[in-house]
């Protein structure tokens, strides 16, 4: 059973840098037929797909977070990386880490991680 | 970008009955890349319709998707007491992919 878990710090520093791993269990992030991406969701709004990432390490990003957001692979160690600069207090969020496979929609999913924005 | 327009926010009901969610895009979903999500506090969100009517692997047959147009609707045919959850929606044929807001069907 694919299992993903999202790790890293629950509270951050504005202007700082958000960083927050994804580890892949169960099945190999190397797979040809699976990407994996990061989504969010703020306290009481919707959520937000914020990027992915082939283990080749091609990237998407969502133009919004673009110029702030680097997502990275691991292959050897079955993760992959979220890093979001110059963080502010709207960034504040449950992270969430999934599988995406082909043109399907994400159908693994981590537990999501909380994480704060605040000094 | 897409948006995603969910309603009702809240929808209360009793097991047994009959819950209809809808989900309305604010322009095409390109080749109907909708799906449905049941999501429980602290736990991972789990996919359950694709391609706005195919149900995903495991799913129950009480649980069907439909579209008409820019209108996309859940359907749950007979609550169970462990269908009591959120329910969002999401388009992944335009990007960036986007999120409905969600409907908390409660009891």
């Amino acid at each position: 059973q694919l299992q993903l878990q999202e790790s890293g710090p629950g509270l951050v520093k504005p202007s700082e840098t958000l960083s927050l791993t994804c580890t892949v269990s169960g099945g190999s992030i190397s797979s040809t037929r699976h990407y994996w991406g990061w989504i969010r969701q703020p306290p009481g709004k919707g959520l937000e797909w914020i990027g992915s990432i082939y283990y080749s390490g091609s990237t998407y990003y969502n133009p919004s977070l673009k110029s702030r957001l680097t997502i990275s692979v691991d292959t050897s160690k079955n993760q992959f990386s979220l890093n979001l600069n110059s963080v502010t207090a709207s960034d504040t969020a449950v992270y969430y880490c999934a599988r995406v496979e082909g043109e399907a929609p994400p159908d693994y999913w981590g537990q999501g991680i909380l994480v704060t924005v605040s000094s | 970008e897409i948006v995603l327009t969910q309603s009702p926010g809240t929808l209360s009901l009793s097991p047994g009955e009959r819950a209809t969610l809808s989900c309305r895009a604010s322009q095409s979903v390109s080749s109907s890349y909708l799906a449905w999500y049941q999501h429980k506090p602290g736990q991972a969100p789990r996919l359950l319709i694709y391609g706005a009517s195919s149900r995903a692997t495991g799913i129950p047959g009480r649980f069907s998707g439909s579209e008409s147009g820019t209108d996309f609707t859940l359907t749950i045919s007979g609550l169970e007491p462990e269908d009591f959850a959120v329910y969002f929606c999401q388009q992944y044929g335009n990007s960036p992919w986007t999120f409905g807001q969600g409907t908390k069907v409660e009891i």
